[in-house]
């Protein structure tokens, strides 16, 4: 089946400060959707990418799928400490493969 | 609307009982997903239901977790007997497939404890 890499699992970064994470796919994807999950909280669905280099904005999270469509990146933009929580990609097909997620702390 | 509702929210259990957790999807939501979530392991699926049939239990750990979907607003799933390890956070998902989108929608969870 499919897998998605997210390395590393954990990053800290200052208030302030942009923020990059990769999810990684050895195969091609269909599509791929990025999660969040505040602490303590339950998932929450932010984006699906569908086509081969596409770009999607929120606010100050860029989503970009890549031209093999086998990674994808999340960016933020001067982080807050509201973005604190773990992103989780997940390759999307009859059902979702998560990958083991990224936990941002953000530093005020 | 309400989104994905699941009880208990907590629960603590002895070793060697039955637990029966609860979630009443999304309505017009036709998939349903139940998963688990650990420190060590991360969020895997356990199983998913589409129209109320099971599609997929291969993420079932052992023969002592069940999970049915007696209609399309109401999934359970039984851990009999309960064992420490399946100490967790299960997650109960909804969604409903379509041209351009299969999103999931997650309730809130129930955190399980057996000591």
């Amino acid at each position: 089946g499919q897998q998605v890499m997210q390395i590393p699992q954990y990053q800290h970064v200052q208030e302030g400060e942009d923020f990059t994470t990769y999810c990684n796919s050895s195969t091609t994807l269909s599509n791929i959707q990025w999660y969040k999950q505040r602490p303590g909280g339950h998932p929450v669905f932010l984006i699906q990418l569908v086509k081969s280099g596409e770009v999607k904005k929120q606010k100050r999270l860029t989503f970009q799928f890549g031209e093999a469509k086998k990674n994808s990146s999340l960016h933020i933009t001067a982080t807050q400490t509201t973005d604190v929580g773990t992103y989780f990609c997940a390759a999307s097909g009859s059902k979702l493969t998560f990958g083991k997620g990224i936990t941002l702390s953000v530093r005020p | 609307d309400a989104g994905v509702i699941q009880s208990p929210r907590h629960e603590v259990t002895e070793m060697g009982q039955e637990v029966t957790l609860r979630c009443k999807p999304i309505s017009g939501h036709n998939s349903l997903f139940w998963y688990r979530q650990t420190m060590m392991r991360g969020l895997e699926l356990l199983i998913y239901f589409n129209n109320n049939v099971p599609i997929d239990d291969s993420g079932m750990p052992e023969d002592r977790f069940s999970a049915k979907m007696p209609n399309a607003s109401f999934s359970t799933l039984k851990i009999q007997p309960s064992e420490p390890r399946d100490s967790a956070v299960y997650f109960c998902a909804s969604s409903f497939p379509r041209t351009g989108g299969n999103e999931q929608y997650f309730g809130p969870g129930t955190r399980l404890t057996v000591t």
